[in-house]
């Protein structure tokens, strides 16, 4: 069974460009998260998806940040303009949660990443 | 609320040594409770869970970790350690809250090994 697909991999932009990156799920998991890792930090959630409805994006930078869960399976996230500080990892994460917000699959499992160079 | 405390941002070893990384939690809901590694430009793997059957839970590569609620700890633990233990090892708390799975990061432990 192929685990949580991201690309790309790396990126390197100017600051001020746009930039997205894309996440595909495993197969039949509900719960989609994305989250970004600074440097020496642990992962801080962006954004969660219970199918196709963003149900906490609190952490969200709203006025350049944007993303999307079309169809409840694969998603991107968009970075618009992107600013130097918004260098970093960014991780997706999916898994099976029951329809009382049970954990089915008891863990999150994460894709490799997306590392993002703001010059 | 939930939140997750990792009481050491780096623990140095010699290899064939043990290795404790120490964790402490808080949660609202009954939590669940996770360890996660991640080797340098890797993706997080899971080492062990901890879902309410036993305390003392085994996970892989010789780790375990034991759950002691009246502390509210959960300590990740290896008798001895090897050289490719080398990594960022995060505990994660989370709780079920309104309907939803939401699971909280550790800072993380920068686990160092010597020859």
């Amino acid at each position: 069974e192929a685990g949580v697909v991201q690309s790309p991999r790396y990126k390197i932009i100017e600051k001020k460009q746009p930039v997205a990156f894309w996440c595909n799920p495993i197969s039949g998991h509900n719960t989609l998260y994305w989250y970004r890792q600074n440097l020496g930090q642990g992962p801080e959630l962006l954004i969660r998806y219970e199918n196709e409805e963003a149900v906490d994006d609190s952490q969200l930078p709203k006025d350049r940040f944007s993303a999307e869960r079309l169809k409840g399976v694969d998603s991107t996230l968009k970075i618009q303009p992107a600013e130097l500080g918004d260098s970093a990892v960014y991780l997706c994460a999916s898994t099976l949660v029951g329809f009382r917000g049970e954990l089915r699959s008891h863990e999150q499992f994460f894709g490799p990443g997306t590392r993002l160079t703001v010059l | 609320a939930q939140s997750v405390t990792q009481l050491d941002s780096h623990v140095s070893v010699s290899e064939g040594t043990p290795v404790l990384l120490r964790c402490n939690y808080s949660s609202s809901y009954s939590p669940s409770l996770f360890w996660y590694v991640q080797h340098p430009n890797k993706g997080l793997q899971l080492l062990l869970k901890y879902t309410s059957a036993a305390t003392l839970v085994k996970g892989i590569n010789g780790f375990e970790a034991e759950f002691k609620k009246s502390e509210t700890s959960f300590h990740l633990t290896k008798p001895s350690a090897h050289m490719s233990d080398a990594a960022e090892y995060f505990c994660v708390v989370s709780g079920v809250g309104g309907g939803s799975y939401i699971p909280t990061f550790g800072r993380g432990t920068s686990l160092i090994v010597h020859p």
